[in-house]
């Protein structure tokens, strides 16, 4: 398979507290991308980092790429119950718009 | 702007028999694509589109073929569905302008084959 992992596959914490999750790919890429995609919906992108960028911010998210170790980071600062959702990584093929999505990891934020 | 909308929402088929998902997109994006996702295994490239008039393979294409004939439509067609293509079906869109590769999602297409 050419999925992308992720881990934790799953991960329940307390809101208020941060959230991180690793994504590990196997290819050249041009960027990674992150998605979150709440129960029964479709995906809603988060953020975007290109292979030539260390590391990215957005409001409470902040994004890690390592090229030489192939992996990623999301980090969601002072969680909250609405974050609850589950959190996909992708990349595409350098040069191509095949896209390959990673396992997800489930974000539980508990109330 | 209604951004990607999916039809239909639910379908239920009898192995061997055939349909089409329409994807539509009035955003005027450049690509299209069509993802299927399973328990635990993600979102899958199954084929995708540049352009009116191209398609090409992603990641598991066989059982499926597509076509592109308007900018605003990508069509997902199941020649003769088997039990195997059970899955909830994604359509995406993504443009050069604004900010390349983001793809914005449709709601999903949830497809029982028995």
């Amino acid at each position: 398979s050419q999925q992308g992992e992720e881990d934790p596959q799953a991960l329940s914490i307390q809101e208020g507290e941060n959230a991180t999750m690793n994504c590990s790919y196997k290819t050249s890429i041009n960027n990674l991308q992150w998605y979150r995609q709440n129960s029964g919906r479709g995906l809603v992108h988060l953020i975007l980092i290109r292979s030539n960028e260390r590391e990215k911010h957005s409001g409470r998210l902040r994004v890690t790429l390592d090229t030489s170790k192939k992996s990623s980071s999301l980090l969601i600062t002072a969680s909250r119950a609405a974050d609850t959702a589950s959190y996909f990584c992708a990349t595409a093929l350098s040069g191509t718009y095949k896209y390959i999505f990673g396992t997800g990891t489930r974000l539980k934020v508990l109330a | 702007n209604a951004g990607v909308t999916q039809t239909p929402k639910f379908r239920v088929l009898k192995t061997g028999q055939s349909m089409t998902l329409l994807c539509a997109q009035d955003m005027n994006h450049e690509y299209m694509y069509w993802y299927r996702q399973d328990p635990g295994m993600g979102l899958r490239l199954i084929h995708y589109s540049v352009g009116e008039g191209t398609t090409a393979k992603g990641e598991v294409p066989d059982g499926y073929n597509v076509s592109r004939l308007k900018k605003q439509n990508f069509l997902l067609g199941l020649e003769s569905a088997a039990p195997s293509q059970t899955s909830v079906y994604f359509c995406a869109s993504s443009s050069l302008a604004g900010t390349p590769y983001e793809q914005f999602f449709g709601p999903g297409t949830r497809l029982t084959v028995l």
